[in-house]
């Protein structure tokens, strides 16, 4: 069963600099598939935010893409995401997901909730 | 892009059957079989139940059906239960090779 988890700090500051980090397990990631990142502010609904190949094909949500960098750590099984220039819209639980063709998410993890002030 | 248009609430009783819509455009759900569907209960992570428009992933039950008229995707839940309270999600792959998901649907089972 693949297992994802997401890790980073749970409050920014204002036009700072967002970085969460997703742990994958029983799952080589250099194996194949996208791995994205998928937002949801309190109260609303789902964001996607952008979704990367290990071989460096990456798409990206347009509203977002000046300001979204992903990146994949094969031996770390890892990837990451940093969005910044952050405000209080950006606020959200954070969820990294397996992503196949870039068409569904399979398997998420369990979202790491990430709050914009000072 | 713009987010896929689903109905914010709808209801029913046990055994009932209910349909969710989701409307996109010939851009996104009218270009592919390609739209998903989700399940979120409170506080937790979405579920995949539908994918690539009429699949169920193994251990999704089948009272869940996806499929699709035009530029508008359709999730049947069929049976009503209990633990189907929660909130739907559709989504799609678009012809920019992104992904869109919709609003959002509250399903209460009365």
């Amino acid at each position: 069963q693949v297992q994802l988890q997401e890790s980073g700090p749970g409050l920014v500051k204002p036009s700072e600099t967002l970085s969460l980090t997703c742990t994958v397990s029983s799952y080589s990631i250099r194996n194949g598939y996208y791995w994205g990142w998928i937002r949801q502010p309190p109260g609303k609904g789902l964001e996607w935010i952008v979704s990367m190949h290990p071989g460096g094909t990456t798409y990206y949500n347009p509203s977002l893409k000046s300001r979204v960098t992903i990146s994949i750590d094969t031996p770390m099984n890892q990837f990451s995401l940093n969005l910044n220039s952050v405000t209080a819209a950006d606020t959200a639980v954070y969820y990294c997901a397996r992503v196949p063709g870039n068409r569904y998410s399979d398997y998420w993890g369990q979202g790491s909730l990430v709050t914009v002030s000072s | 892009q713009s987010a896929l248009t689903q109905p914010a609430s709808m209801s029913g009783s046990p055994g009932q059957s209910i349909t969710i819509s989701c409307t996109g455009t010939n851009s996104d759900v009218g270009a592919y079989k390609y739209v998903s569907w989700y399940q979120q209960h409170p506080d937790k992570a979405p579920k995949l139940i539908i994918y690539d428009l009429n699949n169920r992933p193994s251990g999704v039950s089948g009272r869940f059906s996806g499929s699709k008229s035009g530029n508008t995707a359709s999730l049947t839940i069929s049976g009503l239960q209990a633990e189907d309270d929660a909130d739907y999600y559709c989504a799609s792959y678009t012809t920019s090779d992104t992904l869109v998901f919709g609003g959002g649907t509250r399903v209460t089972v009365l």
